[in-house]
């Protein structure tokens, strides 16, 4: 099974751009590897998912490399609003299980 | 759509007692899971369903019971409620196709203590 690793928290400044990177051993050939953040109080909620290479949204963009050992969620620009804590999840296509990650606290400063 | 929707939003329960955490989404999604979340700690998923009929646990299912007999409603029922099982539990729904996961629609969750 793969397991997910992140930092457990990051700070940062406003306008600035924040890339927070997630490590996913063993992931299956099948797997896609998707992004969540989470304000406190409220459920989580998704940012962006991808397969391979790079993919890109209005919020953010994801940057896996070829080995797909590792995924980078890019926030470009952030404001006070994206202090969060942001998950990464590994969806397993081959068991059904789902890895999650222990979370990022992102702290962003003025 | 109201998307995901749980009810209660908080619940106080003695040792021992029983309840069920409702969950209802209106997204026609085929999948839906339950999952707990401790205090300062990342997901943990309880059970799932990926369709109307089918359950299967995740990774911490001891004290807890689901059925599905609708794609709308996903309940989450404890027995013998026990202190570890303070949490705030969320309910998420999504469409999975392709073979692969989909996004996930999370309720606002319900704030469970058990004392």
């Amino acid at each position: 099974l793969a397991k997910t690793t992140q930092p457990i928290s990051m700070d940062s400044y406003e306008g600035q751009e924040v890339n927070i990177t997630c490590s996913h051993n063993n992931i299956a050939t099948n797997d896609y590897i998707t992004w969540y953040q989470q304000f406190p109080s409220q459920g989580p909620r998704f940012i962006i998912q991808g397969y391979k290479t790079k993919v890109t949204n209005e919020v953010a963009s994801l940057f896996i490399p070829a080995d797909r050992k590792s995924s980078t969620l890019s926030l470009p620009r952030v404001s006070l609003s994206d202090t969060a804590v942001y998950y990464c999840l590994v969806g397993e296509s081959s068991n059904y299980q789902l890895i999650w990650g222990a979370g990022t606290k992102l702290i962003i400063k003025p | 759509n109201a998307g995901v929707t749980q009810t209660p939003k908080f619940r106080i329960l003695k040792i021992g007692q029983s309840m069920t955490l409702q969950c209802t989404q209106d997204m026609n999604h085929n999948y839906m899971y339950w999952y707990r979340q401790d205090p300062g700690m990342g997901l943990k998923l309880i059970y799932y369903s990926v369709g109307a009929g089918i359950t299967d646990k995740g990774e911490v299912p001891n004290g807890y019971n689901v059925s599905r007999s609708t794609t709308e409603d996903f309940p989450l029922r404890l027995e013998l409620a026990a202190p570890s099982q303070t949490s705030v539990y969320f309910c998420a729904s999504s469409l999975r196709d392709r073979g692969h996961y989909n996004e996930q629609f999370f309720g606002p969750g319900t704030r469970l203590t058990v004392l």
